[in-house]
């Protein structure tokens, strides 16, 4: 069954660095979000992208972070100077159409900002 | 603003047993909603996702349910495997916004 990859499944940073979170979406999906989820709340939208560019965002998705699609293949999420607070899981998903039945989420990045 | 109430927060049940996940929702005009199984430290996986026209849908021992009026849904689980533990999550995508919004989820523990 088709897969959405994230790399790493882990990360550590200091607070302040930048961070790239990578997802490798279902090859024939052509919508790509980013999701958080911090230790023990729901899950949060972070934004959405098609066409290479970005459809919907939340008001958690500020200057600080910024999405790419750099090749055919990889969707990334980049945090330029990271907070303590960003400390979550990060979950990449990908779907063939906008409102589709079915996203499949990756198994997610785990942040850590010390 | 959009809001998804799961109920109850956590449950506990022996295997073999059945159970009942409440979700209530706020937001229209309705457009979809779905229930998602999450085991920790992974990403949410589909269960059901139900429209306007279904008021019921299962997937195996899955069941859910949806009341457009009263803007509730639920999980029911049938004969409870210890696999099932994990945390349900309600998400609903409504209100004309292709956002979704979610709840916090249900952590089921199914005890042998």
């Amino acid at each position: 069954e088709p897969e959405v990859t994230q790399t790493p499944s882990h990360q550590v940073t200091q607070m302040g660095q930048e961070v790239i979170l990578r997802c490798v979406p279902i090859s024939n999906h052509l919508y790509f979000y980013w999701y958080r989820q911090i230790l023990g709340q729901k899950v949060e939208f972070l934004v959405s992208f098609y066409n290479n560019e970005i459809s919907e965002k939340s008001e958690i998705f500020d200057d600080q972070f910024s999405v790419e699609r750099p090749d055919g293949s990889n969707f990334t999420l980049k945090i330029r100077s990271t907070k303590l607070e960003d400390s979550a899981m990060y979950f990449c998903a990908s779907s063939e159409a906008r409102n589709s039945y079915g996203y499949t989420f990756g198994s997610g990045t785990r942040l850590t900002v010390v | 603003k959009n809001q998804v109430e799961q109920s109850p927060q956590s449950l506990i049940i022996l295997e073999g047993k059945n159970c009942t996940l409440q979700c209530n929702y706020t937001v229209s005009p309705f457009s979809n909603l779905r229930w998602y199984k999450q085991d920790t430290g992974r990403g949410p996986v589909s269960l059901t996702i139900m429209t306007f026209s279904e008021n019921t849908k299962s997937n195996g021992r899955y069941t859910a349910t949806l009341d457009a009026d009263t803007k509730q849904s639920s999980l029911h689980i049938t004969a409870s495997q210890l696999s099932d533990s994990a945390s349900y999550i309600c998400v609903d995508q409504s209100g004309g916004s292709y956002i979704p919004t979610f709840g916090r989820g249900t952590s089921l523990i199914v005890h042998p």
